[in-house]
C-alpha cells in the first residue's frame, strides 16, 4: 500500500513565523500535491509538483512556497504565517501511469495564533 | 474547464436503507472519475474509480457508483447503509490528458442514523 506521511498531525505556530510542513511518500510517485481544507470550501490546491525541483502554482498559492529536492519529499512553506492560514493541510501523491487516484496523508491541522 | 458538483451538502439516511450521494461533472473528452471518503481528522481515502467499460463500478466497503454519460453524473450508492458509513465524501474528476489536474467537489456529509 502507498503510504503518505505528514510529519505533524497538529501544529501551533505564531503569526509571522516561518512554518515548514513536511510530506514523504514511499511509492516513487512523480506527482505530489498540497491542499488546504476549510469547512464549506472543500479542498483547494495550493501547489503541485510533477517531478523533482519542478513546481506549479495551484489555485491559492499566495503566502506559500514549496520545495521538492528529492522525489519522495514535498515541503510546504508558510513564509510568514498569518491567522488566515489556520487550516487543515493535506498532502497527496499520485502515479501518472494511467488513471491512478491520489493517495493522501492524514493531514496536519495547523493553528496560527 | 473541468468542474465537478456535489449538489447536497448533507445526506441523512437510516441504517439499513439504501443511500445515494450525487455527483455531476463537466470535462472535455472522456473523464476519469473518483470517489473518496474522509473520516474525522484523517486524510481522504480512495473508494473507487471509473475509467472506461462497465458503467457500474464497485469499490471498497460495499460502495458502488454508476457512470451516466448522458447525464454527466457519477452517483455513489450503497444498497444498505451502516452507521460506520457516516463520513465526508468527495467526488473528483480528471480529464483524459495526464497533465490534467484533479478537480474535487465540495464534499457531501453523509450521516447514517441507527
Amino acid at each position: 500500500d502507498v503510504k503518505v506521511t505528514q510529519s505533524s498531525r497538529y501544529l501551533v505556530k505564531r503569526t509571522g513565523e516561518k512554518v515548514f510542513l513536511e510530506c514523504v511518500q514511499d511509492m516513487d510517485h512523480e506527482n505530489m500535491f498540497w491542499y488546504r481544507q476549510d469547512p464549506g470550501l472543500g479542498l483547494r490546491l495550493i501547489y503541485f509538483s510533477y517531478d523533482v525541483k519542478m513546481k506549479e502554482k495551484g489555485d491559492i498559492p499566495e503566502g506559500y512556497s514549496v520545495s521538492r529536492e528529492k522525489k519522495e519529499r514535498f515541503s510546504l512553506i508558510l513564509e510568514s504565517a498569518s491567522t488566515n492560514q489556520t487550516s487543515m493541510y493535506l498532502c497527496a501523491s499520485r502515479d501518472t501511469t494511467g488513471a491512478q487516484p491520489q493517495h493522501f496523508g492524514d493531514g496536519t491541522r495547523l493553528s496560527i495564533l | 474547464a473541468q468542474s465537478v458538483a456535489q449538489p447536497e451538502d448533507q445526506v441523512n439516511v437510516a441504517e439499513g436503507n439504501p443511500l445515494t450521494v450525487k455527483c455531476t461533472y463537466s470535462v472535455s473528452g472522456n473523464p476519469y472519475l473518483f470517489w473518496y471518503v474522509q473520516y474525522p481528522n484523517r486524510g481522504l481515502q480512495f473508494l473507487l474509480k471509473y475509467i472506461t467499460g462497465d458503467n457500474l463500478v464497485k469499490g471498497s466497503y460495499g460502495f458502488e457508483a454508476e457512470f451516466n454519460k448522458s447525464q454527466t453524473s457519477f452517483h455513489l450508492k450503497k444498497p444498505s447503509a451502516l452507521v460506520s458509513d457516516s463520513a465526508l465524501y468527495f467526488c473528483a474528476v480528471i480529464g483524459p490528458s495526464s497533465a490534467s489536474k484533479i478537480i474535487f467537489g465540495s464534499g457531501t456529509r453523509l450521516s447514517i442514523r441507527p
